[in-house]
């Protein structure tokens, strides 16, 4: 079965550090690949995504993720964070076909950011 | 701006009665989605409609049922929430289906009494 993991739950990182938050995935043809980003109380922002070609992807905000075929990996990065980046971090695939049409969510990486 | 509103952002409820979240968008897209959300879980698909076509996940409760009388409203109603189904509830737009963008409204937070 399709399915998205994301280790770590919680990462705290000191504001200008760099980050780099993990996503594996389990999906049997090409995914087509999500980050999105919820700040709290908020619904969420799609950061950047990968379909086909180049397998690093520039999303919004600084932020970049690169698709490894041969890890079944879909890291996202950051070189220096900011206090406003904290936030949760969703990994996701979407499966399309017929009357399917979801993303599959990894259970999130909560982001906090150290002063 | 072209976006989806959800209303109300936060609304609670008794244990048994019925109760109707709304979602309605501006950016004309042909897909609307319905998402749960648990405390510290990930979103997870309810049903999606496709233009006037329902899509029910297989794992969707009975209780769960949508409406969508056009294109830029959509409606979640519970039937007899329990104290299970608090949760934040989001809905989302997309352009056709396929591996178009979803864009998600704010959420309601449903609170069950």
């Amino acid at each position: 079965a399709q399915s998205v993991t994301q280790p770590d739950i919680h990462i705290t990182v000191s504001e200008g550090a760099s980050l780099e938050l993990r996503c594996n995935y389990s999906y049997g043809a090409t995914p087509y690949l999500f980050w999105y980003v919820q700040s709290p109380g908020q619904g969420l922002q799609l950061l950047l995504k990968y379909f086909s070609g180049d397998t690093l992807v520039q999303g919004i905000k600084g932020f970049e993720a690169e698709f490894k075929r041969s890890q079944s990996s879909f890291n996202l990065r950051k070189p220096s964070v900011h206090w406003s980046d904290a936030a949760e971090y969703f990994c996701a695939v979407g499966l399309y076909g017929g009357a399917t049409n979801k993303l599959i969510f990894g259970t999130g990486t909560l982001l906090a950011v150290q002063p | 701006d072209a976006m989806v509103i959800q209303n109300p952002r936060y609304q609670v409820t008794q244990f048994g009665k019925p109760v109707t979240l709304s979602c309605s968008q501006t950016l004309n897209h042909n897909v609307m989605y319905w998402y749960q959300q648990k405390s510290s879980q990930a979103p997870k698909l309810l049903f999606h409609y496709y233009d006037k076509d329902f899509n029910n996940e297989a794992d969707t409760p009975d209780n769960f049922q949508s409406r969508r009388p056009n294109t830029s409203f959509c409606f979640l109603d519970i039937r007899s929430p329990g104290l299970g189904d608090a949760a934040m509830y989001l809905c989302a737009t997309s352009r056709d289906g396929g591996n178009n963008e979803q864009f998600f409204g704010p959420g309601t937070r449903l609170t069950v009494l």
